[in-house]
């Protein structure tokens, strides 16, 4: 199993600041996802990158694939109370499995 | 169906008891997965199927928890003898695997277990 470490564990902000979460590995993934969780429900893909120094946006959201292929990060700018919720990473490992990280909880404050 | 249905959404047993968690994957998607998680943390691999072959079961936590697939569509988790550390949340996920690309998996709402 690979191990993936996701900081911070919590991570608690107000309404319209910006963020960044970690993801990290000590193996090389073929891919990288994010996923969104929201409480009773299963996770929901936001993106994912497949590149080694590969950065994508969605809105307010930038993600980047390192360039060795092992870290990842998330960064959220002007933080919304929608944006509250579980964030996963997830490593492509060979024969198409999908590893998790560890986990963010981020909790926005109106 | 439109997405992965998971029955029950909520299944209380006492300890010792066998226990069968269903996934019902979306249609024409060839890979199944099944996760654990625990309050707060990310889910945890258990077994992944391509069709009715399980192509990784390095997951499975030991010989009590048991995974098929027999027509390639519908998946079972079966628990044998549960234990108290078997709580937590069962996720599973389907994907249709492309040639190319990273795995896009769709994951149900999971089966909350819970054993007294």
């Amino acid at each position: 199993t690979q191990l993936l470490e996701q900081s911070p564990q919590f991570l608690s902000i107000q309404e319209g600041e910006n963020l960044t979460v970690y993801c990290n590995s000590s193996s090389v993934f073929s891919s990288l996802q994010w996923y969104r969780q929201e409480p009773g429900e299963g996770p929901v893909l936001l993106v994912t990158v497949v590149t080694g120094g590969e950065v994508k946006k969605l809105k307010r959201l930038t993600f980047q694939f390192g360039d060795a292929r092992k870290d990842s990060s998330l960064h959220i700018t002007a933080a919304q109370p929608g944006d509250t919720g579980l964030y996963l990473c997830a490593g492509g490992a060979g024969a198409n499995n999908l590893f998790f990280g560890t986990g963010t909880r981020l909790t926005v404050i109106p | 169906g439109a997405g992965v249905s998971q029955t029950p959404s909520n299944k209380v047993t006492e300890k010792g008891k066998y226990v069968e968690l269903r996934c019902d994957p979306i249609s024409g998607h060839t890979a199944l997965y099944w996760y654990r998680q625990s309050l707060g943390q990310g889910p945890e691999f258990l077994i992944y199927f391509q069709g009715t072959g399980a192509a990784d079961d390095s997951g499975l936590p030991n010989d009590r928890f048991f995974a098929v697939r027999p027509e390639g569509s519908v998946s079972t988790l079966k628990i044998q003898r549960t234990e108290r550390g078997d709580s937590a949340v069962y996720l599973c996920a389907s994907s249709l695997l492309g040639a190319s690309g990273a795995n896009v998996l769709t994951f149900g709402a999971g089966s909350r277990l819970t054993v007294l």
